[in-house]
C-alpha cells in the first residue's frame, strides 16, 4: 500500500522559505512523477509543480520563480522549497503520485494527508 | 482566477441525477485528458475520474464523466447524501511549458 507523509514547520513568518518533506512508502520515487498541490482557507486546489527523476520538473508558471522541488533516493523523499513567502501561502498542502499505471495524463491517484502552513508576522 | 470554469455550487436531492461542467479551451481539455477529484472538508483529495471517464478501483459505477470539445462533465446518478463534497476537474495545460490545472471547483449540497 502507498503512503505519502508530509512534514513542515506549521508557522513561518513573512519573506522565509517554506521547506516541505514528503515522504513516500510502498512505491519507490524513482518511478512516476511526484506532485505538490496546495489548498489555501476556503479556497480550491493549486497544482504547484511536479517532478520525475529521469525528466524535467514542472512548475505553475505563476509560483516557478519561488518554487524548487527535489527528491532525495536515499530517503525516498520528495521536497519543496518556496521562498519569499507572504500570507497568501497559507495553505494545506499535499503531495501526490502522478500519473501512475493506469493513471496517465498527470492523474494524481495517492495523496497525503496534507500538512497545514500558516504564514503570519 | 481558474482557467478552467466549474459552477461554484450545485445540488440536488437523494436520488436525483446532478451534473458538474468544466470549461476550458482548446489548449488543455481540447487536447488532453481531464481528470476529477472528489474532497471532503478536512480530508485529502481523492482521484474519482482518470482519462476523461475511467473509473478507479472502488468508485461507484454512479460516478461518471465525459469530455467533449473543450469542455468536460461530471454526473452523479442515484445522488446520496455522503456525495455532498467539493469536486474538482484537472488537466495537462500545454502552454507555458505544460503545467497541471485544476478549476476553481464546484460545491454539491444534497439537500
Amino acid at each position: 500500500q502507498v503512503q505519502l507523509q508530509e512534514s513542515g514547520p506549521g508557522l513561518l513568518k513573512p519573506s522565509e522559505t517554506l521547506s516541505l518533506t514528503c515522504n513516500v512508502s510502498g512505491d519507490s520515487i524513482s518511478r512516476n512523477y511526484w506532485s505538490w498541490i496546495r489548498q489555501p482557507p476556503g479556497g480550491g486546489l493549486e497544482w504547484i509543480a511536479f517532478m520525475r527523476l529521469s525528466a524535467n520538473t514542472k512548475y505553475n508558471p505563476s509560483l516557478k520563480s519561488r518554487v524548487v522541488v527535489s527528491a532525495d533516493t536515499s530517503k525516498n523523499q520528495i521536497s519543496l522549497q518556496l521562498s519569499a513567502v507572504t500570507a497568501s501561502d497559507t495553505a494545506v498542502y499535499y503531495c501526490a503520485r502522478t500519473g501512475s499505471y493506469p493513471y496517465y495524463y498527470y492523474a494524481m491517484d495517492v495523496w497525503g494527508q496534507g500538512t497545514t502552513v500558516v504564514v503570519s508576522s | 482566477q481558474s482557467v478552467l470554469t466549474q459552477p461554484p455550487s450545485t445540488s440536488g436531492t437523494p436520488g436525483q441525477r446532478v451534473t458538474i461542467s468544466c470549461s476550458g479551451s482548446k489548449s488543455h481539455i481540447g487536447r488532453n485528458a481531464v481528470n476529477w477529484y472528489q474532497v471532503f472538508p478536512g480530508s485529502a483529495p481523492k482521484l474519482l475520474i482518470y482519462n476523461n471517464n475511467q473509473r478507479p478501483s472502488g468508485v461507484p459505477d454512479r460516478f461518471s464523466a465525459s469530455k467533449s470539445g473543450t469542455s468536460a462533465s461530471l454526473a452523479i446518478s442515484g445522488l446520496q447524501s455522503e456525495d455532498e463534497a467539493d469536486y474538482y476537474c484537472a488537466v495537462w495545460d500545454d502552454g507555458l511549458g505544460g503545467h497541471v490545472v485544476f478549476g476553481g471547483g464546484t460545491k454539491l449540497t444534497v439537500l
